[in-house]
């Protein structure tokens, strides 16, 4: 299955940490990239690779891959950081799927 | 820095063609490591990748199988843009649209986006 699958909506304190997963088959082979899209916005990338992040990116975000499981790791989350997360993989024909995403809510 | 610049219609009827283009600056339609992709969003379809064009020695296209049988990615050099062409459209195509590249050998993941479209399939 080409399929990634998010959970819908996840919260966390100011401040504390929170762990976003992705599930999918393919993830056994390729790497996730994560975005972030705030509302009105397009998607930003902020992860991808084993755990890279772009230029501008702070470095409380970090990314993590285990068997079928990539995750995204937010360490001290800021209020900006309330957005809604994707992530996207590659199938075995090349072709790029995205998660249904997930919405983080910062208390 | 690369930026990337949608033109397009809003506004397309049933059946017809929905045709964007996506101009950019600061990298060439025709790099040997960039792919050129479009990208919608919609409420019940969440992100979904439509296609890309890229260039390795000459012209490749990829189509995601759900649109597989409606869809031309074309690039055009002499312009250094790429254009999508999703024909017979129909209300569930109602999406805003996005391009965004990526360098699958240098930084795997969609980068930069273009503003977006936002293409409503109506009467």
């Amino acid at each position: 299955s080409s399929e990634l699958t998010q959970d819908p909506a996840v919260s966390v304190a100011l401040g504390q940490t929170v762990r976003i997963t992705c599930q999918g088959d393919s993830l056994v082979d390729f790497y996730a990239s994560w975005y972030q899209q705030k509302p009105g916005q397009a998607p930003l990338l902020i992860i991808y690779g084993a755990n890279n992040r772009p230029s501008g990116i702070p470095d409380r975000f970090s990314g993590s891959s285990s068997g079928n499981t990539a995750s995204l790791t937010i360490t001290g989350a800021q209020a900006e950081d309330e957005a809604d997360y994707y992530c996207n993989s590659r199938d075995r024909r090349d072709h790029r799927v995205f998660g249904g995403g997930t919405k983080l809510t910062v208390l | 820095q690369v930026e990337l610049q949608q033109s397009g219609p809003g506004l397309v009827k049933p059946s017809q063609t929905l045709s964007l283009t996506c101009a950019i600056s600061g990298d060439s339609v025709s790099s040997n490591s960039a792919a050129w992709n479009w990208i919608r969003q919609s409420p019940s379809r969440g992100l979904e990748w439509l296609g890309r064009t890229y260039y390795r020695s000459k012209w490749y296209n990829d189509y995601a199988l759900s649109v597989q049988s409606r869809i031309t990615i074309t690039p055009d050099t002499s312009k250094n843009q790429f254009s999508l062409h999703l024909n017979s459209v129909i209300p569930e195509d109602t999406a805003m649209y996005y391009c965004a590249r990526d360098r699958p050998d240098i930084l795997d993941g969609f980068q930069p986006w273009g503003q977006g479209t936002l293409v409503i399939v109506s009467s």
